[in-house]
C-alpha cells in the first residue's frame, strides 16, 4: 500500500535549527511536497522535490532521496511564527497526491 | 484579493440531511479538488475535477457527489449526510493537472468545519 510517515510533533526553540523527516512509499514517484498549515487556517504550499538534493527557499531548505524514500524540511533560525503543522505529500505514478498526517511543530522562547 | 472562497466556514447537520458546501476560485484554474481533513490523518481526496465538465472519484468519493459546470464553481453535495462525515473540508485548485506542466502547487480555500449530529 502508499504510505507517509511523519513525526506527530516536535518541540524546538526560537532562534534554532529543526528538521522535520518524511518517509513515503507510493506506486511510482512524481514528485515530494511540503506544505504548512496553521491552526485553524488553510494549508499553503513550501516546496516542491523530483531530483534528489537539497532545494534552499530562504529559511527553509528541503531535502529528497528517491533512492531512500525519504525527505525532509529544515527550517533554520525559528521564529514564534513558524509554529504550525508541517505536511509531506508524495505524488504516485497517477499523479495522486498522498498525504501526511502532519507534524505539529512548536516553538518555544 | 485573489483565491478560493469556501462556504459556510462552518455548519452544524441533522443527520440525513442535504448539504452543499461551495467553492468558488477567480484564478481560472483548471483543476479543482475537495478533501477532507481529519485529525490523525492526512488529507484524503473526496473528488476531483480536471476541468470544466469533468469529474472524478478519489479515495473517500462515497456520500459526496460533486458537479463542475463552469471553470469557477466546485460544490460538494452530501446527499444524507452521516456522523462519520463530520470533518474540516478543504476545496483547492492547481493552474493546471498535477504533475503536467507545473510543480503541482495547490492553493487551498479556509475550509468548511462541517459537524453532523
Amino acid at each position: 500500500g502508499q504510505n507517509i510517515d511523519q513525526p506527530t510533533e516536535m518541540t524546538a526553540t526560537e532562534g534554532a535549527i529543526v528538521q522535520i523527516n518524511c518517509t513515503y512509499q507510493t506506486s511510482g514517484f512524481n514528485g515530494l511536497f511540503w506544505y504548512q498549515q496553521h491552526a485553524g487556517e488553510a494549508p499553503t504550499f513550501l516546496s516542491y522535490n523530483v531530483l534528489d538534493g537539497l532545494e534552499e527557499k530562504g529559511r527553509f531548505s528541503s531535502f529528497l532521496s528517491r533512492s531512500k524514500g525519504y525527505s525532509y524540511l529544515l527550517l533554520k533560525e525559528l521564529q514564534m511564527k513558524d509554529s504550525a503543522s508541517y505536511l509531506c505529500a508524495a505524488m504516485d505514478s497517477n499523479y495522486q497526491l498522498i498525504w501526511g498526517a502532519g507534524t505539529k511543530l512548536i516553538i518555544k522562547p | 484579493i485573489a483565491g478560493i472562497t469556501q462556504a459556510p466556514t462552518s455548519q452544524i447537520l441533522a443527520a440525513g440531511r442535504r448539504m452543499t458546501l461551495r467553492c468558488t476560485q477567480d484564478m481560472r484554474h483548471n483543476a479543482m479538488y475537495w478533501y477532507r481533513q481529519d485529525l490523525g490523518l492526512g488529507l484524503r481526496l473526496i473528488h476531483y475535477s480536471n476541468t470544466a465538465g469533468t469529474t472524478g472519484k478519489g479515495e473517500v468519493p462515497d456520500g459526496y457527489s460533486v458537479s463542475r459546470a463552469n471553470t469557477d464553481d466546485f460544490p460538494l453535495t452530501l446527499a444524507s449526510a452521516v456522523p462519520s462525515q463530520t470533518s474540516v473540508y478543504f476545496c483547492a485548485s492547481s493552474d493546471s493537472i498535477l504533475g503536467q506542466e507545473n510543480t503541482g502547487e495547490l492553493f487551498f480555500g479556509e475550509g468548511s468545519r462541517l459537524t453532523v449530529l
